[in-house]
């Protein structure tokens, strides 16, 4: 079975500056999807950026980019320019090609200070 | 309006009763899920659904059961329901792979369920 791991349980960054949230993965499959999740407050569960294996661009959404290191199964989120709103629990995800469920780890909790 | 409703909201009930959580979608995907949060565990597979005549168990199926009503229903039974059973429940639907590309999954707002 793949695991996910989410060495960071608690983050803090301050409004503005850069965080990076770390994720690492253990999977024999070559090929596979990872996501970050977004769970603030609310508790809605919402996509923030996605990665296919097979593609050696990392993935960027406005002020959200991974870096994916395919060899070291590593797969960190990096939040530019923190924003209030950016506060939340974050949760990495990790999926097989022909899979269809989502692996989740444990989770992120990140505070954003003004 | 939301894509993937689920309902009630929050629900509290007492140990032994059924209880059935509801879930509906309006993005048209074949495929829906639900998983269980747990403080500290992430989220965990329950059951999933590729279409209405397919049904299979996922990480955590002992104690539930799920209906497909139709394409956008997806509804998970509590038989009897017990105190560690408290949690919180997410509906997700995906679409099909396309030419390597996911779009990964998309989830409703969640139902808080605490069983007493």
């Amino acid at each position: 079975a793949q695991t996910v791991t989410q060495s960071q349980p608690e983050m803090s960054v301050q409004e503005a500056e850069t965080v990076t949230l770390s994720c690492t993965y253990d999977t024999s499959e070559s090929d596979y999807y990872l996501f970050w999740y977004k769970q603030p407050p609310s508790r809605q569960m919402i996509l923030v950026i996605r990665q296919e294996a097979y593609k050696q661009q990392n993935a960027t959404e406005n002020r959200f980019s991974v870096n994916f290191q395919k060899a070291a199964k590593s797969f960190s989120l990096k939040i530019s320019d923190s924003q209030l709103g950016d506060a939340a629990m974050y949760f990495c995800a990790y999926r097989m090609n022909s899979g269809y469920a989502l692996n989740f780890g444990k989770g992120t909790s990140l505070l954003v200070t003004p | 309006d939301a894509d993937v409703t689920q309902t009630p909201r929050n629900r509290i009930t007492k140990t032994g009763k059924r209880i059935m959580l509801e879930c509906s979608q309006t993005k048209g995907h074949d495929r829906m899920y639900w998983y269980r949060q747990d403080p500290g565990l992430g989220l965990r597979l329950i059951y999933y659904s590729f279409d209405v005549k397919d049904i299979n168990k996922g990480e955590i199926s002992d104690g539930y059961s799920v209906s497909r009503q139709a394409q956008a229903k997806f509804s998970l039974s509590l038989e009897s329901a017990i105190p560690n059973q408290t949690a919180l429940y997410f509906c997700a639907t995906s679409d099909l792979d396309v030419g390597g590309l996911t779009q990964g999954q998309f989830f409703g707002p969640g139902t808080r369920l605490t069983v007493l």
